[in-house]
């Protein structure tokens, strides 16, 4: 079964809309979480770690006030974006795990359409 | 900054061959390695996780090998079927970070009939 669930899966939203978007950890607390965004035909991009009870990480050139992270229990972070524009158009993921070198479990992705 | 590249970007076999995906990364200085599958539209599947200390892994039909000097690692896929067509992914945890991954440009395989 599922390690890590995210919702939702698709969605659409007009420019200048915020959509939020749910990672879960359904076998493990996790203190931390990461979320990677892959535009098309591009690989994945780590954008920021997520950390339980603290403010999220980001990776060089990822807008903070743009990608609001919240991860207020061991077992859920979610991702906002905010005031999306067409180019955040992409498929966000998040990924739980690889404490200690082991396996890394990612969630089922969302697609984001900014129209 | 490590980076990591897959070759070829695309491949289509007939079934029943046996294939290699390649894999080679910057910094030899890693965590571990791991491959991944990505059908369209989906998620991330994990197939094989290969530590630093580690020369490879196997799970079924599939093989990867893991030359950390060298900076390569290869993907070894026996008998391929038309259900092995996806995009696969090859991703680098450094070390220090091993839960952060650097990722492949992917190949993308296509298994025909």
């Amino acid at each position: 079964g599922a390690v890590v669930s995210q919702h939702p899966s698709w969605v659409i939203c007009k420019s200048g809309t915020s959509v939020k978007i749910e990672c879960r950890s359904l076998d493990f607390q996790a203190t931390t979480m990461f979320w990677y965004r892959q535009f098309p035909k591009q690989s994945l991009m780590l954008m920021a770690t997520s950390n339980e009870g603290s403010k999220a990480t980001y990776e060089q050139g990822v807008e903070k006030d743009k990608f609001l992270i919240n991860h207020a229990s061991l077992t859920l972070s979610t991702l906002t974006v905010t005031s999306a524009h067409p180019e955040d158009s992409s498929f966000y993921i998040c990924s739980v795990g690889g404490w200690s070198g082991n396996t890394i479990y990612f969630g089922e992705g969302s697609w984001l359409t900014v129209v | 900054k490590q980076e990591v590249t897959q070759i070829p970007a695309a491949l289509s076999v007939p079934e029943g061959e046996n294939l290699v995906l390649n894999c080679s990364f910057t910094d030899s200085a890693i965590y571990n390695l791991q491959w991944f599958r990505q059908d369209p539209g989906k998620g991330l599947t994990s197939l094989l996780l290969i530590q630093s200390s580690q020369r490879e892994q196997t799970s079924g039909r599939l093989n990867a090998s893991l030359d950390k000097s060298s900076g390569r690692s290869t993907l070894y896929i026996a008998a391929s079927q038309p259900g092995d067509s996806a995009t696969y992914l090859c991703a680098v945890g450094n070390t220090g970070t091993a839960s952060k991954l650097t990722f492949g440009t992917g190949t993308r395989l296509q298994v025909t009939l």
